[in-house]
């Protein structure tokens, strides 16, 4: 049974640095057939995707995030990881980490299964 | 704003059929395939429908999926009480160049 399990500080400050881990068990980031995502639900708003990383490294980014967002991985730890920086209060919410399944010849991903979200509070 | 547009709530009584539509445009549903998600009280979302009408092992044919044009939809019949729960629309959109995903349906039973 695949689970993943986010972790980090719930709270950060204005303009500062917020920081996830996302530790996946029962799978291997090693062997590429998925991609790994960060997916978040800001408060009082809907979900909103942030991008995905792949094994080797390769990353891709929602563009609304204005570059702020970095993604990493750690194969050896099988564990990937998100940088938000100069985050503001409309960054609260809840953070899920997420495997990406896809099938290219159909243009099709979607996301499972997902961690169980960790929340974030942006406050001095 | 949410760019797939879903109703905020639908209710039925048990055994009932429920239909929970998502709006979007050309550059979304319109181009790509739709996926729905599950999130019961409490919980982690949960794929429900992926690729307009595929369901993931362990979802019961309650549950399913259709497109047409910039819409689509998620039917459940035979409602349960364990239906309670947030239901979400996601697609890609290609002007946006990212998924994007419905405000959420809350389904209720009666």
């Amino acid at each position: 049974q695949v689970q993943l399990q986010e972790s980090g500080p719930g709270l950060a400050k204005p303009s500062q640095t917020l920081s996830l881990a996302c530790t996946v068990s029962g799978d291997s980031i090693n062997s590429g057939r998925h991609y790994w995502s960060w997916i978040r639900q800001p408060a009082g708003k809907g979900l909103e995707w942030i991008g995905r990383v792949y094994k080797s490294g390769k990353t891709y980014y929602n563009p609304s995030l204005n570059s702020r967002a970095a993604i990493s991985v750690d194969t050896s730890k099988n564990q990937f990881s998100l940088r938000l920086i100069s985050v503001t209060a409309a960054d609260t919410g809840i953070y899920y980490c997420a495997r990406e399944s896809y099938v290219s010849a159909a243009g099709s991903n979607w996301f499972d299964p997902w961690g169980q979200g960790t929340l974030v509070t942006v406050s001095s | 704003q949410s760019v797939l547009t879903q109703p905020p709530s639908a209710s039925g009584a048990p055994g009932q059929r429920v239909t929970i539509s998502c709006s979007g445009s050309s550059s979304n549903i319109g181009t790509n395939t739709v996926n729905w998600y599950q999130r019961l009280p409490g919980a982690a979302p949960t794929v429900l429908i992926y690729s307009i009408n595929q369901r993931p092992s362990g979802v019961p044919d309650r549950f399913s999926g259709s497109k047409s044009g910039t819409s689509a939809s998620l039917a459940i019949s035979g409602l349960q009480s364990e239906d309670e729960a947030d239901y979400y629309c996601a697609s890609w959109d290609d002007n946006l160049h990212a998924q994007v995903f419905g405000g959420g349906t809350k389904v209720t039973v009666l």
